[in-house]
C-alpha cells in the first residue's frame, strides 16, 4: 500500500517550452503533497507544499510563477515548469502524505528532467 | 530552523561488516526523525522513524537507529551489511512548530559496499 506514482520518469525539452509532471497516489487519499528538487549527488529541497483544493505553498527562493503547482484532487497533483531552461534540469520528486497519518510522506519514483 | 548534518558524504565498508551512519540535527523544538534510502535514479523509501517512545527504533532490512537527545543525533546502524544496501541514505528531521509538516534533510550519505 501507500504507492505514489510520478509521469513522466523522463523527459527531455527544448529550452523556452514548459513540462507537466504528474504525481499521483494510487492506493490512498492525499490532501497534502510536496514537491522537491534534487540536484547531482545533492540533498532534497523542498520547493513547496501542494493541498488539494487550494494554492500551494512555496518555499523562499522558488519561483512561483515558473514552477506552477495544481493540486486538484486528492489523488493528483501537477507540477508545470514554465519556460524552462538548462538550469531547470534536475530531478523532481513528489511526495504524498497519508491523510490523517502524522508527517508520513510516501515518495514517487522521481522525474528526470532535462532541458536543451 | 532546524537542520540536519551528514557529515560522512561516503562510507566503503566491506560486505557483512557493520556500518554507521551519523546523524546530527539542529532544533530547538520537539522534532521528528527519520532515514530514508534513496537507489539510483529512484525516490526514497522509509527504514525507519522515530516519533516518541524509545530511543532505539528498528526498521526495514535489518537497520535501526538511536535517538540521542543531548548529543542531538539519531546515527542508523546495521550490524551486518550487503552488496545489495548500496545506496545513498538521507537521514530527515521534521518539527514541532511546523506542524511536524516539512521534511529537511541531510546532504546524504553515499553507502558503497564491495565483496
Amino acid at each position: 500500500g501507500a504507492v505514489v506514482s510520478q509521469h513522466p520518469s523522463r523527459v527531455i525539452c527544448k529550452s523556452g517550452t514548459s513540462v507537466k509532471i504528474e504525481c499521483r497516489s494510487l492506493d490512498f487519499q492525499a490532501t497534502t503533497m510536496f514537491w522537491y528538487r534534487q540536484f547531482p549527488k545533492q540533498s532534497l529541497m523542498l520547493m513547496a507544499t501542494s493541498n488539494e483544493g487550494s494554492k500551494a505553498t512555496y518555499e523562499q527562493g522558488v519561483e512561483k510563477d515558473k514552477f506552477l503547482i495544481n493540486h486538484a484532487s486528492l489523488t493528483l497533483s501537477t507540477l508545470t515548469v514554465t519556460s524552462a531552461h538548462p538550469e531547470d534540469s534536475s530531478f523532481y520528486i513528489c511526495s504524498a502524505r497519508l491523510q490523517g497519518a502524522v508527517n508520513e510522506q510516501y515518495f514517487g519514483p522521481g522525474t528526470r528532467l532535462t532541458v536543451t | 530552523a532546524q537542520s540536519v548534518t551528514q557529515l560522512d558524504s561516503q562510507v566503503p565498508v566491506f560486505e557483512e561488516a557493520p556500518v554507521e551512519l551519523r546523524c546530527n540535527y539542529s532544533s530547538s523544538v520537539s522534532v521528528y526523525l527519520f532515514w530514508y534510502v534513496q537507489y539510483p535514479n529512484q525516490g526514497l523509501q522509509l527504514l525507519l522513524k522515530y516519533l516518541s517512545g524509545s530511543t532505539l527504533v528498528k526498521g526495514i532490512n535489518g537497520f535501526e537507529a538511536e535517538f540521542n537527545k543531548s548529543q542531538t543525533s539519531f546515527h542508523l546502524r546495521k550490524p551486518s551489511v550487503h552488496i545489495s544496501d548500496t545506496a545513498e541514505y538521507f537521514c530527515a528531521v521534521s518539527e514541532m512548530n511546523t506542524g511536524f509538516q516539512k521534511l529537511v534533510f541531510g546532504t546524504g550519505t553515499r553507502l558503497l559496499v564491495s565483496p
